[in-house]
């Protein structure tokens, strides 16, 4: 089993559609939670860091549950520009990430 | 905000060759990290350092090596490289407090032929 795991998508969103997609982690030891952006052929850039009580940012809403180990991402009144693949990313002990293999979103007019 | 920046954008090098990946962060953090991007894998960690001249193996050191003289600059090299190391190179760096995320450089593409 992977540490960290996606669903790889696409999620095909109709423009102005809310969509909401989670991340799996197995080690119950882990301690913080990111889910970054990245666009085709360019570098992971984070979208916002993943709080115990859950956490919105403008569109996006974070939430983690840790007796599950999951975190999920919600995005509401989705553009065109947020088509992108979203990266689960989850640090266990020290300072190492680990990444899951990304959620492709596709937002359509 | 921070700034990562690598070498190259895009790096063809031959099979055999010593290849030479820089990266240089400028926001004084003490980790420093270097993925490889492929399809269908993810991310995943080559090497990284917590600190000058300090290094640890990640989950898929075999064939890397780095250095870390200064602590704003992490080099990745590939002793002599083969056509498996064709890959994205992504630079990393996050300040000690481990509850930071890491910020990344714009990668290398890498092309081994």
């Amino acid at each position: 089993r992977k540490e960290v795991e996606q669903d790889p998508g696409p999620f095909n969103v109709p423009e102005g559609a809310t969509v909401a997609f989670n991340c799996t982690y197995s080690n119950s030891a882990s301690q913080s939670f990111f889910w970054y952006r990245q666009d085709c052929r360019k570098e992971p850039k984070l979208l916002m860091s993943v709080y115990s009580s859950g956490n919105e940012d403008g569109r996006f809403t974070a939430q983690l549950n840790r007796a599950s180990q999951y975190i999920s991402l919600l995005i509401r009144d989705s553009k065109l520009s947020d088509s992108a693949t979203y990266l689960c990313v989850v640090r266990a002990a020290g300072n190492k990430l680990t990444f899951g293999g990304g959620t492709r979103v596709l937002v359509k007019p | 905000d921070v700034k990562v920046t690598q070498s190259s954008r895009y790096l063809v090098k031959r099979t055999g060759e010593k290849v030479f990946l820089e990266c240089v962060q400028d926001m004084d953090h003490e980790n420093m990290f270097w993925y490889r991007q492929d399809p269908g894998l993810g991310l995943r960690l080559i090497y990284f350092s917590y600190d000058v001249k300090m290094k640890e193996k990640g989950d898929i050191p075999e064939g890397y090596s780095v250095s870390r003289e200064k602590k704003e600059r992490f080099s990745l090299i590939l002793e002599s490289a083969s056509t498996n190391q064709t890959s994205m190179y992504l630079c990393a760096s996050s300040p000690t407090r481990s509850n930071q995320p890491q910020h990344f450089g714009d990668g290398t593409r890498l092309s081994i032929l």
